[in-house]
């Protein structure tokens, strides 16, 4: 069964700051991986999709890169903003659905 | 306006109910699935449809049913079999299994 684990749990940064978030997988046999963002009380909104032959996507401020063979996806934010403070989901499609990580939650201070 | 719909957003249930959670979209895709959210843990996936009249379980099926007669309409129905069922809810819909995903808003779910 797929396993997804993302570190770290919790991350707070001052507003300005570059950061990563990380995700790894089990199983390297998959479709493609995928980002979320999830406000508190909210549902899913897609950031990134990355298919299983490509090694990065970017949108605006986000850079996601994926090495299969290491069972290895990060999430790059530039410039963080207070906005951007939020619950980063990593999920893997294995071939019918999406597993997903727990989640890296997210704080940037002004 | 396009995407997914769940309704209701918040709903109470007496113990030994079942009760019915809604979920429609406009998106013309044609697979959809339920996942469910506890405080601190990632999404599990309840039970998901690739096509029309087709379904499968996912991880965690026990206690949970769903139909989908209509290429837009997937509901799920917690049924008094669900031991723990309080927990946020959240269906979801893609063009096919390998597409990306978009969410809806997600229903909380309250035992009481």
């Amino acid at each position: 069964k797929q396993e997804v684990t993302q570190i770290p749990a919790a991350l707070s940064v001052p507003e300005g700051e570059n950061l990563v978030l990380n995700c790894s997988f089990t199983d390297s046999a998959i479709y493609n991986l995928q980002w979320f963002r999830q406000d508190p009380g909210k549902g899913l909104t897609s950031l990134l999709l990355i298919q299983s032959s490509q090694r990065e996507q970017t949108s605006g401020r986000l850079n996601a890169s994926l090495d299969k063979s290491s069972g290895r996806s990060t999430l790059y934010i530039a410039a963080s903003q207070p906005g951007d403070s939020a619950t980063y989901l990593c999920a893997v499609n294995s071939g019918y659905a999406l597993n997903f990580g727990k989640g890296t939650s997210l704080l940037v201070t002004p | 306006d396009g995407g997914i719909t769940q309704s209701p957003k918040y709903l109470f249930r007496k113990e030994g109910q079942n009760v019915t959670l809604s979920c429609e979209q406009n998106l013309n895709h044609d697979a959809m699935y339920w996942y469910r959210q506890d405080p601190g843990q990632g999404l599990r996936l309840i039970y998901y449809s690739q096509i029309v009249n087709d379904f499968q379980k996912g991880d965690i099926a026990e206690g949970y049913s769903v139909s989908r007669e209509k290429k837009e309409s997937f509901p799920l129905t917690v049924t008094s079999a669900q031991k723990n069922p309080t927990a946020f809810y959240l269906c979801a819909s893609s063009a096919g299994l390998g597409d990306t995903i978009y969410f809806g808003e997600g229903s909380w779910l309250t035992v009481v």
